[in-house]
């Protein structure tokens, strides 16, 4: 089975610190990607960061870096210094490049993030 | 460069109406996904479209259900005969597909059926 699970589905953190959330991941497919995306109340999905899985190196963007343990099947993300805007839904994502893949979007539950001032 | 746009964003109608949603994706992108999401839930793939062709379409998706993509560029997704259970945002996506796997979505659009 193919699937994403985040088991914090709440977290809190203090503005300027940083914070993991947790995301582990289900396939058969040797190639796969993995995605965080931010959803605000607003609704939107924001993509933040991609991990391929043969890529040899953790994937970084601004301060978000995705800490990528193949052997876990664990895909974390890290958000450093925490800002207020940070306050979000949090979706961990996978798509299956396997033989006729369709490039689909596998999401997780989602965790809840609430920065503290 | 503008994003993805879905219209309409909000959509109240009554319980056996017809319902439309457009969807524009980003202009270079060849792929487009629809997406279901309920509240506390991430979002459940639908359908998806190469160009204008229809390769997958989930088991979600029900007879009632139906999307185009006439030419390759925007996408129309119809809930006919609704149902309460149908109350939903409903998202699109695009990605360039051409080694590139990130998609990027529209703001969605709010369904409630009443």
């Amino acid at each position: 089975a193919q699937k994403i699970t985040q088991t914090q589905p709440g977290m809190f953190v203090q503005e300027k610190e940083a914070v993991t959330l947790d995301c582990t991941y289900d396939t058969s497919d040797p190639s796969y990607g993995l995605f965080w995306y931010k959803q605000p109340s607003s609704g939107e999905m924001i993509f933040l960061i991609y991990q391929g899985s043969y890529d040899q190196q953790n994937a970084t963007e601004g301060r978000y870096s995705l800490n990528f343990q193949k052997a876990r099947k664990s895909a974390n993300l890290v958000i450093s210094a925490s800002q207020l805007g940070d306050s979000a839904m949090y979706f961990c994502a996978m798509i299956p490049f396997g033989r006729d893949s369709s490039y689909k979007l596998i999401f997780g539950s989602g965790t809840r993030l609430l920065v503290r001032p | 460069d503008t994003g993805v746009s879905q219209d309409p964003r909000h959509k109240i109608t009554k319980r056996g109406q017809n319902v439309t949603f457009r969807c524009d994706p980003i202009s270079e992108h060849n792929r487009l996904y629809w997406y279901r999401q309920t509240l506390g839930q991430g979002p459940e793939f639908l359908t998806y479209f190469q160009n204008e062709a229809q390769l997958e379409k989930s088991r979600l998706l029900s007879d009632r259900f139906s999307a185009e993509r006439p030419k390759g560029s925007f996408s129309t997704l119809e809930i006919q005969r609704t149902e309460q259970g149908d109350s939903a945002m409903y998202l699109c996506a695009s990605s360039r597909g051409t080694g590139e796997y990130e998609q990027y979505f529209g703001p969605g659009t709010r369904l409630t059926v009443t």
